[in-house]
């Protein structure tokens, strides 16, 4: 079975500094993704970026970047230059080799102070 | 190109009514997928669904719980006799294909309350 663990609950970040959110998986499968969602208080889940398992580079995508660690099973998402907007609810995400069945984690909050 | 819409986005219904729920998933989208979102909880699989049929539904309760995705229109997450338990936010998702490199991109959710 699949897991994804979010080990900090609430996250505080200075604003215009960078910020790491954690995230650690577990999966015996050979194949998968790993995804960061972002859920503002409004409660959408936006989507913010995606790691297959055998993608070499590190994904980037403008001020988010994921550093995934596959030996490590960790996938920690990266804020840069964080804005008073980004204050919201982080979650990881990891799909199973079929791709359906996303299991989340329980997700991080994250407080940027300006 | 419109996202993955649901409706409506506030429900309130009394212990034993009907909730329906609906998703319109995005334009040349495919696959549907409902999620279950528990007060500050990470989302949790429901079921998966393709053009009128379902494909995996190992995360929806056995009871009272039932999705459809027909030919023309709309996918429906319907819960029956409603319990105050079930007060949750509901997620569709929509994805053109399936696979671990699939994104699925969410609907603004549908806000649940049994009183």
């Amino acid at each position: 079975a699949q897991k994804i663990t979010q080990t900090q609950p609430g996250m505080f970040v200075q604003e215009k500094e960078a910020v790491t959110l954690d995230c650690t998986y577990d999966t015996s499968d050979p194949s998968y993704g790993l995804f960061w969602y972002k859920q503002p208080s409004s409660g959408e889940m936006i989507f913010l970026i995606y790691q297959g398992s055998y993608d070499q580079q590190n994904a980037t995508e403008g001020r988010y970047s994921l550093n995934f660690q596959k030996a490590r099973k960790s996938a920690n998402l990266v804020i840069s230059a964080s804005q008073l907007g980004d204050s919201a609810m982080y979650f990881c995400a990891i799909s199973n080799t079929g791709g359906f069945k996303t299991i989340f984690g329980a997700g991080t909050r994250l407080f940027v102070k300006a | 190109n419109a996202g993955v819409m649901q409706n409506p986005r506030h429900l309130v219904r009394r212990r034993g009514q009907e909730a329906r729920l609906r998703c319109s998933p995005m334009k040349g989208h495919s696959h549907v997928y409902w999620y279950r979102q528990l007060p500050e909880e990470g989302l949790k699989f429901m079921v998966y669904l393709q053009k009128e049929n379902i494909i995996d539904e190992s995360g929806m309760p056995k009871e009272r719980f039932s999705a459809e995705f027909p030919k023309e229109g709309p996918s429906i997450l319907r819960i029956q006799q409603v319990v105050r338990g079930d007060s949750a936010a509901y997620f569709c998702a929509s994805s053109p294909g399936t696979g671990p490199r699939e994104t699925q991109y969410f609907g603004p959710g549908t806000r649940l309350l049994v009183l």
